[in-house]
């Protein structure tokens, strides 16, 4: 069974700090690992995927991401944070073959002036 | 490109009514994935329907249905009702085919059980 875990239910930076979310995977199979963002009253907006190749993934927004097997790792960072990346993340990992996402239980960014 | 759309936004029921939730999946995208969203149980996978079958299930009360449409929009319905299915039912659309698919997901339908 595939399953992540993302640690830490909220994380406050202040504007311009460095942004780190993380996430950790479990999976008999290589993953395929995505990062999702959801701002209040709204759905999930996809972030960034790692598939298979360069394991540095870049995304939407200034986010990054770097798929570490060794520490069965996926965390999002982002250099410098910004008041509009106040919103939930999630991280979540599928399988071959299958559409079912399966999600982490999310990490809450708090960003302050 | 339209995103994918779900309707309606909101809805109330009462216990025991049934309900029918709609989405139409982006121009192209032939699988369709249901999630639901709790406070308590965060995100939990529903289904997925891909060419108008099921090919994933979740694990769900048979309460809990779904169909697709040869144009690939999708239903999903509920019937008798309980409190604990208030929550924000999600859609999502892919292009199918292997999981390394993203999926790209509507704005939720917020449905709220009196």
């Amino acid at each position: 069974a595939q399953s992540v875990t993302q640690l830490g239910s909220h994380v406050s930076v202040s504007e311009g700090a460095l942004v780190l979310l993380r996430c950790n995977y479990s999976s008999s199979v290589p993953p395929y690992l995505f990062w999702y963002v959801q701002y209040p009253n709204q759905g999930l907006q996809l972030l960034l995927k790692y598939t298979t190749g360069a394991t540095l993934v870049k995304g939407i927004n200034g986010f990054e991401a770097e798929f570490k097997k060794s520490e069965t790792s996926f965390h999002l960072t982002k250099p410098s944070a910004h008041m509009s990346d106040a919103a939930e993340y999630f991280c979540a990992v599928s399988g071959q073959g299958f559409q079912k996402l399966v999600f982490g239980t999310g990490t809450r960014l708090l960003v302050s002036p | 490109k339209a995103g994918v759309t779900q309707t309606p936004r909101y809805l109330i029921k009462t216990r025991g009514q049934q309900v029918t939730l709609s989405c139409s999946p982006i121009s192209g995208h032939r699988s369709v994935s249901w999630y639901q969203q709790t406070p308590g149980q965060g995100l939990q996978f529903l289904f997925e329907y891909f060419s108008e079958t099921q090919r994933n299930k979740g694990n769900f009360p048979g309460r809990f249905s779904g169909r697709q449409f040869s144009n690939s929009r999708s239903e999903m319905n509920v019937s008798t009702l309980e409190l604990g299915d208030s929550a924000l039912y999600l859609c999502a659309s892919s292009l199918g085919g292997e999981g390394n698919q993203p999926q790209h997901f509507g704005d939720g339908t917020r449905l709220s059980i009196l």
